[in-house]
């Protein structure tokens, strides 16, 4: 079984300061973990994934992700805020199995602050 | 564009009729699965397939039906539309190394918006 946590549903920041959106899974096997994001009627676009190779892993838009074992943990981060990162973004992870291995967290909600 | 293009992006339907959404992709994507997206659950399952021919269930399958005749396209039938079924619906494609099973992440379309009455 496997599952993704996303700890918070709504995060709101101020544009310039730091982004934390935090994610913590559960699995039975060795996982790859993604985060997506989702701008207001817009479909889902991969942010960054990890897939058992580095840790901190760098993804587009300044965004990047650590994963961390010892907590179970993927969280995202982002060192400066900018108004077009305001967006509902998704944790998901993947243990295998094809098309049905996917599990998706319930959303964060990101609000920026002028 | 390569992608993943959905069709049609909103409807509205009465209860008890029926409709397909359409779903294709051009990247030759063994995968292809149809979500759904309902405000608080994030995105749920509804069917897949690991390539033509061959489909399965997926966490809310009922009341939906699809079949994959094609590599490129997987159709979604709403055989008996419920109001329970308003819903944003996401299709999506991925590939996959065969022998490690590595997965490469899914590209997604951008949604078919649809509302039961």
């Amino acid at each position: 079984a496997q599952s993704v946590t996303q700890l918070d549903s709504h995060v709101s920041v101020s544009e310039g300061t730091p982004v934390l959106l935090r994610c913590n899974y559960s699995s039975s096997y060795s996982p790859s973990l993604f985060w997506y994001v989702q701008h207001p009627n817009k479909g889902l676009q991969l942010l960054l994934k990890y897939t058992s190779a580095a840790t901190l892993v760098k993804g587009i838009n300044g965004f990047e992700a650590e994963f961390k074992k010892s907590e179970t943990s993927f969280h995202l981060t982002k060192p400066s805020a900018h108004m077009s990162d305001a967006a509902e973004y998704f944790c998901v992870i993947y243990s295998g199995g094809g098309a049905d291995g996917l599990t998706f967290g319930k959303g964060t909600h990101l609000i920026i602050q002028p | 564009n390569a992608g993943v293009t959905q069709t049609p992006k909103f409807q509205v339907l009465k209860t008890g009729q029926s409709m397909t959404l359409q779903c294709a992709q051009d990247m030759n994507h063994e995968y292809m699965s149809w979500y759904r997206q309902d405000p608080g659950m994030g995105l749920r399952l509804i069917h897949y397939s690991v390539g033509a021919g061959i489909t399965d269930q997926g966490e809310v399958p009922n009341g939906y039906n699809v079949s994959r005749s094609t590599t490129e396209d997987f159709p979604l039938r709403l055989l008996s539309a419920a109001p329970s079924q308003t819903s944003v619906y996401f299709c999506a494609s991925s590939s996959a190394d065969r022998e490690t099973l590595y997965y490469y992440g899914y590209t997604f379309g951008s949604g078919t918006r649809l509302t039961v009455v």
